[in-house]
């Protein structure tokens, strides 16, 4: 069974840092593109950042470039979100998410993880 | 950016009618890489659509995606209980990778 699973979710403070993981089993987790997306309390979906399968190429959405950092480790099947100078809204459930297939450059995502709250406040 | 605007914002249907819910771009969608995403309240969202007209595995036949360049469709031709929820399109061929405000469909 494909499965994700997210954690390193906290309460931390503006300005702070938080390293978000998610394990991944049940698929070749090294040839799948993967991306975090994040969901703020009450609001819509929001792409954060997705890396290839090789990790040759990272793509960040702008209001997080500079601070957050999309990394993987396909050793250890586990994608990871560093983020640096946190700020109140980037409050939200992080969720990481797998490529449908490995065909075509870009895909939707089809196996989601159940999500990491991360709350910036002081 | 590629915004994405849905209509309406909320449907009000009993179960058995059908459901037609909008998705604009403004501007053209890449390979129509076009995606549509169920949400439940305290669950992560399910894809159901992609390449605008593709139904994803295990997905049943009364959700269809149509629709080419800047006009999307997701329909549900009868609806069942479990499918009132949030549905949210992407579209995941420009970066970055846009969704819209979500739909949300309700119980009457």
């Amino acid at each position: 069974e494909v499965q994700l699973l997210e954690s390193g979710g906290d309460l931390v403070q503006p300005g702070g840092s938080l390293r978000l993981s998610c394990a991944a089993s049940g698929f070749t987790f090294s040839i799948y593109t993967m991306t975090w997306v994040r969901q703020a309390p009450g609001k819509g979906l929001e792409w954060v950042s997705s890396v290839t399968g090789s990790a040759d190429y990272t793509d960040h959405t702008d209001s997080v470039k500079g601070r957050f950092t999309i990394s993987r480790d396909n050793s250890k099947n586990t994608l990871y979100l560093q983020m640096n100078s946190l700020r109140a809204e980037d409050t939200a459930v992080y969720y990481c998410a797998k490529a449908r297939t490995t065909t075509v450059p870009r895909d939707a995502f089809e196996i989601w993880g159940q999500g990491t709250m991360v709350t910036v406040s002081s | 950016e590629i915004v994405l605007t849905q209509s309406p914002g909320t449907l009000s249907l009993s179960p058995g009618e059908r459901a037609t819910l909008s998705c604009r771009a403004s501007q053209s969608v890449s390979s129509n890489y076009l995606a549509w995403y169920q949400q439940k309240p305290g669950q992560a969202p399910r894809l159901l659509i992609y390449a605008a007209s593709s139904r994803a595995t295990g997905i049943p036949d009364r959700f269809s995606g149509s629709g080419s360049g800047t006009d999307f469709t997701l329909a549900i031709s009868r609806l069942e209980p479990e499918d009132f929820a949030v549905y949210y399109c992407q579209q995941y061929g420009t970066s970055p990778r846009t969704f819209g405000q979500g739909t949300k469909v309700e119980i009457k």
